[in-house]
């Protein structure tokens, strides 16, 4: 398969947990990445190889991938956590880069 | 620190070829561990990724783009830039350009430079 599949809408109330998922064939084989995306920016990486947080993202974000599924966790969302998240892999034939169609996460 | 700078024209026409270019700085492009990259996003939509460029020249397409697009390397600029031919209103986006390495698609992004294709 050459997709990855996210739901497109998730809600938060704050100070809670809160898991976004992506599922797709090209996960059993291949590292996970996700992407922050806030209006009018830049996406912002906050999750590679599956379970890795680049420097300065706050530890309140962890992934996790079994089988098919890969998952972002944020562990007490805060306000400034709202934003799109995108999941991100190679497919396949590991040349080409998939991304998800993004969920757009919302913290009431 | 590393930036990433994309230019070019911000109104195309149908039919016409885009052509950006990314100048990177506060680093080198021809870091043996990198891989340049464009991806882009059509207003209110998800990201699409075009393709990348290692400064050896080794380039990886988007299967769905890759008749239309090229992407190529200056090293001696610090530049890599993108061409897509045979434009339509589909290919109106916000364009990134982005560096990663073999297994990161991205850890640093340009701002991004809005592209409409339009008559």
């Amino acid at each position: 398969s050459s997709e990855l599949t996210q739901d497109p809408g998730v809600s938060v109330a704050l100070g809670q947990t809160v898991r976004i998922t992506c599922q797709g064939d090209s996960l059993r084989g291949n590292y996970a990445s996700w992407y922050q995306q806030k209006p009018g920016q830049a996406p912002v990486l906050v999750i590679y190889d599956n379970n890795n947080r680049p420097s300065g993202i706050p530890d309140r974000f962890s992934g996790s991938s079994s089988r098919n599924t890969a998952s972002l966790t944020i562990t007490g969302a805060q306000a400034e956590d709202e934003a799109d998240y995108y999941c991100n892999s190679r497919d396949n034939s590991g040349y080409h880069w998939l991304f998800g169609g993004g969920t757009r996460l919302t913290v009431l | 620190q590393l930036q990433l700078q994309e230019s070019g024209p911000g109104l195309v026409k149908p039919s016409e070829t885009l052509s950006l270019t990314c100048t990177v700085s506060g680093g080198s492009i021809s870091s043996s561990s990198n891989y340049w990259g464009w991806i882009r996003q059509p207003p209110g939509k998800g990201l699409e990724w075009i393709g990348s460029i290692h400064y050896t020249g080794s380039a990886y397409y988007n299967p769905s783009l890759k008749s239309r697009v090229t992407i190529s390397v200056d090293t001696s600029k610090n530049q890599f830039s993108l061409k897509v031919n045979s434009l339509t209103a589909a290919d109106t986006a916000v364009y990134f350009c982005a560096r990663g390495e073999w297994m990161i698609l991205s850890d640093s992004w340009g701002q991004g430079t809005l592209v409409t294709v339009s008559s």
